[in-house]
């Protein structure tokens, strides 16, 4: 049982690179979530899912993209990068949405965009 | 927005003294609040969880939490901190909002 895994655990880009973050769970959990993470700000969610094929967005879903084709997975895409989007991005899953179920997270992967 | 405020960014502790982390939160019903802990380099882990009854909650690693609706507050606390809680600590609430975090320095 791994858990919540993250792929790459770096990665350098430069501005207008696109790129995919993974996600996946072994965990048959509904709910996944990404995060950032920023120096003084916490996480914020950027975009969650409730299910295969249900995606929503968070508080700071722009210049992301996100899509739900099965249970266990959970890609972040990025299209262009920005220097504004270097940060360290976590994914997360849980039973369900909201409820006072706990989240589990990955390793986190950190994203410096140059 | 409903929300969680966690007023400190740092703090420092000696080793074996007792450690209180706080938390305020906005939320107009009684909540769910969470504590995650997050050592360098690694996830988030759960460390305790708020949703009814008993306003004292208990954790892994010796920490608890008390719920105080009179101060908007689920401040985190342990009585004898050892060198392997230095750590970022962060409250959240059930609609996935987190606090800024408190990064928790123990001197030996």
């Amino acid at each position: 049982n791994a858990g919540v895994t993250q792929t790459p655990k770096f990665q350098v880009l430069k501005t207008g690179q696109s790129m995919t973050l993974q996600c996946a769970q072994d965990m048959n959990h509904e709910y996944m979530s990404w995060y950032r993470q920023d120096p003084g700000m916490g996480l914020r969610l950027i975009h969650y899912s409730v299910g295969a094929g249900i995606t929503d967005q968070g508080e700071v879903p722009n210049g992301y993209n996100v899509s739900r084709s099965t249970t266990e997975d959970f890609p972040l895409r990025l299209l262009s990068a920005a220097p504004s989007q270097t940060s360290v991005y976590f994914c997360a899953s849980s039973l369900g949405l909201a409820g006072g179920r706990e989240q589990y997270f990955g390793p986190g992967t950190r994203l410096t965009v140059t | 927005a409903q929300s969680v405020t966690q007023p400190d960014i740092h703090i420092t502790v000696s080793e074996g003294a007792s450690l209180e982390l706080r938390c305020n939160y906005s939320y107009g019903a009684t909540p769910y609040l969470f504590w995650y802990v997050q050592s360098p380099g690694q996830g988030l882990q759960l460390l305790l969880k708020y949703f009814s009854g008993d306003t004292l909650v208990q954790g892994i690693k010796g920490f608890e939490a008390e719920f105080k609706r009179s101060q908007s507050s689920f401040n985190l606390r342990k009585p004898s901190v050892h060198w392997s809680d230095a750590a970022e600590y962060f409250c959240a609430g059930d609609d996935m909002r987190f606090g800024a975090g408190t990064r928790l320095t123990v001197k030996p």
